[in-house]
């Protein structure tokens, strides 16, 4: 099946600074790429969706200029968190699909954040 | 997409089936129920999908209510392995958006 990897698989940051998350997609091109965020106990939410060489549609309530991403190739999507804050620690997924329209989505093994 | 709603917990013995319902009553005739899992701290694991027949892979079987506002999933033979939350989602094969919305899910605890 196919296979998405993200890097790093946790990381820890003090406040303030900025983290990048890499999502990958290791055998199959990805037209579209998602990114959630996990908070303890609960489900996932969906903070924005990326295609391949263009803007990424952020859901209602995830800032833009926080959260910045950017899905340069076909394999390669990037979650930007800048300045850091406390309250951003949380469990970061991404996962891609092939087809916008198809029924499977491929998840990453995410990525614990953690700003101290 | 339709909202769905699955108990919060269950518990199934190792060995035995776990049968975990979902119902999803304003499901429009062209959504189809879907099934992920989560392991704890991990990413989704797709299990299956159906539109309105019953459907089986390797890893489960999905049993849809004739009238569709209801469905099962079915892990006919649970190890500890599966011990994980299960999310039953609903979605428009083909549709503009393509995400997945998760609900709360079910947490199946198996026990040996």
């Amino acid at each position: 099946g196919a296979v998405v990897s993200q890097h790093p698989s946790w990381v820890i940051c003090k406040s303030g600074t900025s983290v990048k998350i890499e999502c990958r997609s290791l055998d199959f091109q990805a037209t579209t790429m998602f990114w959630y965020r996990q908070f303890p106990k609960q489900s996932l939410m969906l903070m924005a969706t990326s295609n391949e060489g263009s803007k990424a549609t952020y859901e209602q309530g995830v800032e833009k200029d926080k959260f910045l991403i950017n899905h340069a190739s076909l394999t390669l999507s990037t979650l930007t968190v800048t300045s850091a804050h406390p309250e951003d620690s949380s469990f970061y997924i991404c996962s891609a699909t092939q087809d916008r329209a198809s029924y499977e989505q491929y998840f990453g093994p995410g990525t614990r954040l953690t700003v101290t | 997409d339709a909202k769905t709603t699955q108990p919060p917990s269950m518990d199934c013995a190792e060995g035995r089936a776990a049968n975990l319902p979902c119902n999803h009553s304003t499901i429009s005739g062209n959504e189809y129920v879907y099934w992920y899992r989560q392991i704890h701290s991990q990413g989704p694991q797709y299990i299956i999908h159906g539109l309105k027949n019953n459907e089986t892979n390797e890893m489960a079987s999905l049993i849809i209510t004739e009238d569709r506002k209801s469905s099962t999933l079915i892990l006919p033979h649970a190890t500890l392995r599966d011990t994980a939350v299960y999310y039953c989602i609903v979605r428009v094969y083909g549709g503009s958006q393509g995400n997945l919305i998760f609900g709360k899910g079910t947490k199946l605890s198996v026990k040996p």
